[in-house]
Parts: C-alpha cells; sequence; structure tokens
C-alpha cells in the first residue's frame, strides 16, 4: 500500500465549478499536510499548507484534513482557466524529514 | 526574496556519461532536498542535507549523490547514467521555522538517450 494515495484523473470540469481534490493516507502519525499546484513544465508550487486537522481557506481554495479518517481535500471555488494544472497532496514525514507525495490529479478547467 | 533556482533547466546526456545538477536556495534557507519526478513513479525522495551534512537519504541507488556547501547551495550528482534516470529533477528548500514547508525550484529536466 502506497503511503499516500490519489486519484490521477484526469478530472475535467466547466468553468465555475467547485472542484474537489482527495487524498488518503495511510500513517496516522502524520500531522503537516500540503497541496502543491504543478503547471506543465514547472516546478510544484505550494498552494495551502495545513497543521493536523480541520479547514484552512484562502481566497477561492480551501484545504481540508480528516485525521481520524486520514483523508485529505482541496477544494476549489469558482473554477477558472488558470486553475487547469496538476494538484499534488504531501504530507511530511517528520521522521524521515522528507515530502511524501501523492501521484497528482491533472485537472482541467473548460472555459 | 529570490526563490529556489536551479541550474541548468535542460539537460541531454547519453548512457554511461556522469551529470552534475546545481540548486540555489531561498536566502537564509539551510535544508535543501532533492527529488526524482517521473510520468510513471511521480515526484520521488532523494536526498536531503542541511548545514552541509545528508540528514536522510531515499531509496535511491548509489550512483545518486550529493553535497551542500557552505553557503547552503546544493548539488547532486549521478554517475554512469541509465535511461531510467531521464527525469525532472527538483530541488526544494525549506526553514524549521515554517514547519519544513518545502519551497520547490523550476527543476532540471534530463534526457539520457
Amino acid at each position: 500500500q502506497k503511503e499516500v494515495e490519489q486519484d490521477p484523473g484526469p478530472l475535467s470540469v466547466p468553468e465555475g465549478a467547485i472542484v474537489s481534490l482527495n487524498c488518503t493516507y495511510s500513517n496516522s502519525a502524520f500531522q503537516y499536510f500540503m497541496w502543491y499546484r504543478q503547471y506543465s513544465r514547472k516546478g510544484p508550487e505550494l498552494l495551502m499548507y495545513t497543521y493536523s486537522s480541520g479547514n484552512k481557506e484562502d481566497g477561492r481554495f480551501t484545504a481540508q484534513v480528516d485525521k481520524s479518517s486520514k483523508y485529505i481535500s482541496l477544494f476549489i471555488r469558482d473554477s477558472q482557466p488558470s486553475d487547469s494544472a496538476t494538484y499534488l497532496c504531501a504530507i511530511l514525514d517528520q521522521g524521515a524529514q522528507k515530502l511524501v507525495f501523492g501521484q497528482g490529479t491533472r485537472l482541467t478547467i473548460n472555459p | 526574496k529570490a526563490g529556489v533556482t536551479q541550474t541548468p533547466r535542460y539537460l541531454i546526456k547519453t548512457r554511461g556519461q556522469q551529470v552534475t545538477l546545481s540548486c540555489s536556495p531561498i536566502s537564509g534557507h539551510r535544508s535543501v532536498s532533492w527529488y526524482q519526478q517521473t510520468p510513471g513513479q511521480g515526484l520521488q525522495f532523494l536526498f536531503e542535507y542541511f548545514s552541509e551534512t545528508q540528514r536522510n537519504k531515499g531509496n535511491f541507488p548509489g550512483r545518486f549523490s550529493g553535497r551542500q556547501f557552505s553557503n547552503s547551495r546544493s548539488e547532486m550528482n549521478v554517475s554512469t547514467l541509465e535511461l531510467g534516470d531521464s527525469a525532472l529533477y527538483l530541488c526544494a528548500s525549506s526553514s524549521p521555522g515554517q514547519g519544513r514547508t518545502q519551497y520547490f525550484g523550476p527543476g532540471t529536466r534530463l534526457l539520457v538517450l
């Protein structure tokens, strides 16, 4: 079983839709959760960072962590064509001092 | 602040050659991590350096090595290149005070022929 599982998609939605991206993880000791956005031929860009359980909102983006279910989510409201990218969830393995990434979900927002 | 920079951005090598990639972290960041990204395996951790010391290493063969200098700049080296080493190599820097949030550079795209 992979440490972090993420549906690779691809996911295609119309402009203005609410997008839900999800990951599950296996190690209940994980406490730091991140979402990165990666445009084609670019490095990953940090979008959201959450510690422990709960919600965090930043503009049109909301990150949610449910530690009881070992489930993390990213919601994008009023999606725009410029949101088209690959979204990667990442979890900090503090013991090994490394980020463990999901496979990434390729998202396309259609005008 | 300037972001993480990586050089070169693109590289073409042939099997058996070796390659050195360079990474300059964000000013003030002392931790540098390296990752390999391929379509099949996604992003995989290579190693992490802090204050010129390798603190952790991923599950890669010994052909992959790295080092960090006193100014926190880092290099990674791949010897005896194989076709399967073709990938995007990403460097990330972090500061302990930020909960170890990692900021990535644009990557070096390596093609091995």
